[in-house]
């Protein structure tokens, strides 16, 4: 199964935009790039997802390097309720997805 | 709309005793189910998936075991607890294996 990389936290200010990134370098051509977050004491869930192109949503925006072996999640404007553990999963047609230890991101008031 | 629900929400138990974890699915047929395991301050850790009733695969060696006896019903057992066996439990599913997993509410569990 195809690794990511992310740092182990982030800070960010509340009302400024956030960057998290993400390594993939083993990505194989058919892999989706998935992000989830997890709230404190409760269940990860679904952010967005790429395979190619950059994405939007109203959760948060996508940004795909074109060799595709990075890609960055971007919070447009943090608030406090963003703070959460942010999770950079490759997956594929037939892969599971297999979710690391994630970026703890931090949001100051 | 789809629902995924688990039970019970929080649990203590002693050392050596059973343990019977339940996740349910509604509103979708024949999803991809798994249990997770999160360890204080850890990432999740896949411990079991399925793919249809009675099909269950094993992604690490340990004392817990897992069943589906129907589509969109998923149990964790164990048939003697330890210490280690605490952490959060998460069940989820999908419709299809690397779509988008959808994540049930947890259960805490405490072994003592």
């Amino acid at each position: 199964d195809a690794k990511t990389t992310q740092p182990n936290s982030m800070e960010s200010n509340e009302e400024e935009p956030v960057h998290l990134p993400c390594n993939h370098s083993t990505i194989s051509g058919t892999d989706y790039i998935h992000w989830y977050r997890q709230l404190p004491s409760q269940g990860p869930e679904y952010v967005i997802h790429g395979l190619t192109s950059n994405v939007n949503n109203r959760m948060a925006s996508l940004a795909i390097a074109e060799d595709r072996k990075s890609s960055t999640l971007i919070l447009h404007r943090a608030t406090l309720r963003d703070a959460a553990v942010y999770y950079c999963i490759l997956g594929g047609a037939t892969n599971k997805l297999i979710f690391g230890t994630g970026t703890l991101l931090a949001v100051q008031p | 709309s789809q629902t995924i629900h688990q039970w019970p929400a929080t649990l203590v138990q002693p050392v050596g005793s059973p343990l019977s974890l339940e996740c349910t699915v509604e509103g979708t047929s024949n999803p991809n189910l798994y249990w997770y395991r999160q360890a204080a301050g850890r990432g999740l850790q896949l411990l079991f998936y399925s793919v249809g009733i009675g099909q269950i695969s094993s992604e690490v060696p340990q004392n817990l075991s897992a069943s589906r006896p129907q589509d969109r019903q998923f149990i964790l057992s164990s048939k003697k607890l330890l210490l280690s066996d605490s952490g959060f439990y998460l069940c989820a599913w999908d419709p299809r294996l690397g779509e988008t997993q959808y994540f049930g509410p947890g259960t805490r569990l405490l072994v003592l």
